[in-house]
């Protein structure tokens, strides 16, 4: 069974950058589409962005700014960077599985990390 | 891009049926079959529950369906149970650059 973890800090700093990492374990990393997700306390679900294992990136226009989604297919690892950030980025940041061939679905998550963005 | 739209609640009694709207337009819903639907239970990870419209993954039940009508895409649940009150959310492609766009969600509560 395939398992997602995020991980990485729990508090950034106004201005900063926002790092966190998802390892993929259980199943095949590869011929798949690699996505962030995040939600914010008591509201709905954005769509982040996605890296493909050959390393193609696809970014939200309205983060693409301030974003970099990296992979590290030899570890099972995909990565997300967002520069810059204020309390507008305060979130639960899901990792997931999108599989192109069953509609843009994301089929698998990881559980969550809740990321706060405070000085 | 614009959310897709969904009702910001919906309910119904144990054993009923509710049906739960998402609203988008020509550029995503209305011109691709790529709608999934996700279930979230509160501090839970969203739970894909049908994609291309209407198929389901393994393991989950019969009584979740989902069907698209123009713009519209729909998803019912049958036979409501205490343990489907959770918020549901609809996605759909909507071209290259936006190939994920997320309705707002749907509050689903069993009476």
């Amino acid at each position: 069974q395939v398992q997602l973890q995020e991980s990485g800090p729990r508090m950034v700093k106004p201005s900063e950058t926002l790092s966190l990492t998802c390892t993929v374990s259980g199943g095949s990393f590869n011929n798949y589409f690699w996505s962030w997700i995040r939600q914010p306390p008591g509201k709905g679900l954005e769509w982040i962005g996605y890296v493909y294992n050959s390393g193609f990136t696809n970014y939200s226009p309205s983060l693409k700014s301030r974003l970099t989604i990296s992979v590290d297919a030899s570890k099972h690892q995909f990565s997300l960077k967002l520069t810059s950030v204020t309390a507008a980025d305060t979130a639960v940041y899901y990792c997931a599985r999108l599989v192109l061939m069953s509609g843009n679905a994301l089929d698998m998550w990881g559980q969550g990390t809740m990321v706060t963005v405070s000085s | 891009q614009s959310a897709l739209t969904q009702p910001p609640s919906a309910s119904g009694s144990p054993g009923q049926s509710v049906t739960i709207s998402c609203t988008g337009t020509s550029s995503d819903v209305g011109t691709y079959d790529y709608v999934s639907w996700y279930q979230q239970h509160p501090g839970k990870a969203p739970k894909l529950i049908i994609y291309e419209v209407n198929k389901r993954p393994s393991g989950v039940p019969g009584r979740f369906s989902g069907s698209k009508s123009g713009n519209t895409a729909s998803l019912t649940v049958s036979g409501l149970q205490a343990d489907d009150e959770a918020d549901y959310y609809c996605t759909s492609y909507a071209g290259d650059n936006i190939p994920v766009v997320f309705g707002g969600g749907t509050k689903l509560t069993v009476l």
